[in-house]
């Protein structure tokens, strides 16, 4: 099983500023594998990111994703008021999912 | 479009079975190439993934739950189910599902969730 692990748990940003979430994979993963996840209090997740690079429809441009070997990241650039919330990093293949335990982007 | 949106009871009472349905909107289940799963989400806390099926009935579980659990796929009504036996109150969550792509690199699409309370 793939354990996914994201630093740092809380992130701690002013709007305006940039934010870079971290996910390490415990072995090496294909990036066509992996996602990231914004959720909001109250809402479902919602897909920012697939396959490392991708982003999803209606996704701003200031959501940028980028992998290397076991390590995934999510840029975020110019922060929005409505871009503090907890993000989550995924992994997928066909006989499981797993998740990154999350990072909370709050307000300075 | 592809929607999926999740349905059932919202309360079970512990020891009974929790009984879910998906139905998929905007793209036929008839062919292969997606996974279609169960997520769960404890309040407060991060994203459990529960199982999926395939378009040829392949199941896969997490080891977890896997005795407990059930997967099962309509494509006539174009809906996965999902039934977990022997609830407790470990059980209480939102239950989400979602499709992925399978083969090919492509989006999620994920339903809005639905909060299952396990009382009596």
């Amino acid at each position: 099983e793939i354990v996914l692990t994201q630093s740092p748990a809380t992130l701690s940003l002013s709007p305006g500023e940039s934010a870079t979430l971290s996910c390490r994979a415990s072995q090496s993963v294909t990036s066509s594998s992996l996602a990231w996840f914004q959720q909001k209090p109250g809402q479902a997740p919602r897909l920012l990111i697939y396959a490392a690079f991708s982003r999803a429809s209606g996704i701003p441009k200031r959501f940028s994703g980028s992998a290397s070997g076991t390590d995934l990241t999510l840029t975020i650039s110019r922060l929005e008021l409505e871009d503090f919330a907890v993000y989550y990093c995924q992994h997928y293949d066909s006989s499981q999912i797993t998740f990154g335990q999350g990072t909370r982007v709050d307000i300075k | 479009q592809v929607q999926v949106q999740e349905s059932g009871p919202r309360l079970v009472r512990p020891s009974e079975t929790l009984s879910l349905t998906c139905s998929v909107s905007g793209g036929s289940m008839n062919i292969g190439g997606y996974s279609y799963n169960w997520i769960r989400q404890h309040p407060g806390k991060g994203l459990e993934w529960i199982a999926n099926i395939y378009f040829n009935g392949n199941t896969y579980y997490n080891p977890s739950l896997k005795s407990r659990l059930s997967i099962s796929l309509d494509t006539s009504k174009n809906q996965f189910s999902l039934k977990l036996t022997s609830v407790t109150a470990a059980d209480t969550a939102i239950y989400y599902c979602a499709r992925y792509y399978d083969t090919l690199p492509g989006p999620s699409y994920w339903g809005r969730g639905t909060l299952v309370t396990v009382s009596s």
